[in-house]
Order: structure tokens, then sequence, then C-alpha cells
């Protein structure tokens, strides 16, 4: 089957620097995507989502970029902030395909320098 | 509160032993989810299921079973036949059986073979 993939496994910036954080995905009828965020020992946590009819997506200082044509997603986190030390999932599902849930990427460990 | 809860936190099995995780949501959602996660690996998905009384096997059900009895409940056993059982558990949910809705995750079992 088609994967989700993230570009770089860890990634770490300066607290109060703005963070982005990339996955190219392959499946091209894939038209729902997910960010997650991970804490340690936790369960994921939902941060925000974007459909395949928009290209941005804002929340609270954080940014869902989308670009279909190609393939690519990415997370932008604003004023970083040692509370967003975690590892972040992006997924992606095809809302016309089966109820078999969501097609993880492996994750991208964020970590904030003091 | 409304979430979801999985318990318990950390559960220890012994070998030849089989082992049920509990997943309660109080959400009123349709859908429940059983993922696991290895280390530094995405989540995997074990066995879904969409409504009462039904449950589908994910990517890597063998070793594992699920009921679901209740709306607000599916319990995962992780029988002997699971070779590889040592892992972080997750539970999911979503209001709709499609992935296009936001799934909330509780905050896992801890599985360690001793």
């Amino acid at each position: 089957g088609e994967s989700v993939g993230l570009h770089l496994p860890t990634l770490s910036v300066q607290e109060g620097d703005n963070s982005i954080i990339n996955c190219a995905y392959s499946n091209s009828a894939s038209d729902y995507f997910i960010w997650y965020k991970q804490e340690s020992g936790k369960g994921p946590q939902f941060i925000i989502d974007i459909r395949s009819n928009m290209d941005k997506r804002q929340g609270q200082r954080v940014t869902v970029l989308l670009n279909k044509t190609v393939k690519h997603l990415s997370l932008q986190i604003a004023a970083t902030q040692p509370g967003d030390s975690a590892v972040y999932f992006c997924a992606e599902a095809y809302s016309g395909g089966g109820a078999d849930g969501l097609t993880f990427g492996k994750g991208t460990h964020l970590i904030i320098q003091p | 509160d409304g979430g979801i809860t999985q318990s318990p936190k950390y559960l220890f099995r012994k070998e030849g032993q089989n082992v049920t995780l509990s997943c309660e949501q109080n959400l009123n959602h349709d859908a429940m989810y059983w993922y696991r996660q290895d280390p530094g690996q995405g989540l995997r998905l074990i066995y879904y299921s969409q409504i009462v009384n039904d449950f589908q096997k994910g990517d890597i059900a063998e070793g594992y079973s699920v009921s679901r009895e209740k709306k607000e409940s599916f319990p995962l056993t992780v029988t002997s036949a699971q070779k590889n059982p040592t892992a972080f558990y997750l539970c999911a949910s979503s209001r709709a059986a499609s992935w296009n809705t936001e799934a909330f995750f509780g905050q896992g079992t801890r599985l360690t073979v001793v």
C-alpha cells in the first residue's frame, strides 16, 4: 500500500524560533490529513487537520500547509516553547475509502533548545 | 469530562498468558480502533470496529482478539499466540466510521512481557 513519510526524524530548534515539520504523502487519493502531537508515554493529541479542498489552515500558533501538486504537508509552529517538545505525526486518509483508519508516518521528534 | 480512557497504564504479562486491555469512551462515538506502537515507529492498526457487535481485522491482527458488545467499550485481548507483545497500545475513537473527522486517542497501555 501507499505510505506517509516524514523527511526528518529529529528537528532541533531554539526556544522562541519557528518550527517547520514536513511530511510527504504518496496516495494522491488522500483527501484528509491530520497532525498529531505525542508526548513521551502519552497518547497522540490532535493538533490540526486539513481537507484537500484547502491549501492552508491556521490554529493557535500552528499552521498546516498542503501542497497537493507535490503531495507535501507541513506543520508550522510559531514561537516554539519548551512544551512543544514531542513527536509529531502526520496522518492521511481517504474519506471515500474503507473505515480501517489513518495511515501514520513514523513521526518527527521536535526538540526545543533553551 | 468526555474522553477515552485506557486501563491499566502499565501491564506485565508472563509468557503464555492472555491479557486484556480496557478501552472505554463516553463520547458517543461509533468507531473505535486499536493501534500498536513500537519504539521509534508509527502506529499500526490491530483491529477496528465501526458499530456495536461488528469489528474488522487491521494490518497486524494475528495474536489479538477484540469484542464490541457495547458502544462505549472495545477491549483488546493479547493472546499467547502473539509472539512479540511488548509494545505501547493505543485505543482511539471517532464519530464517523470513515476517517474524515477528528479521532481521539486514549493515554495508552504499556505492555511488557516478563
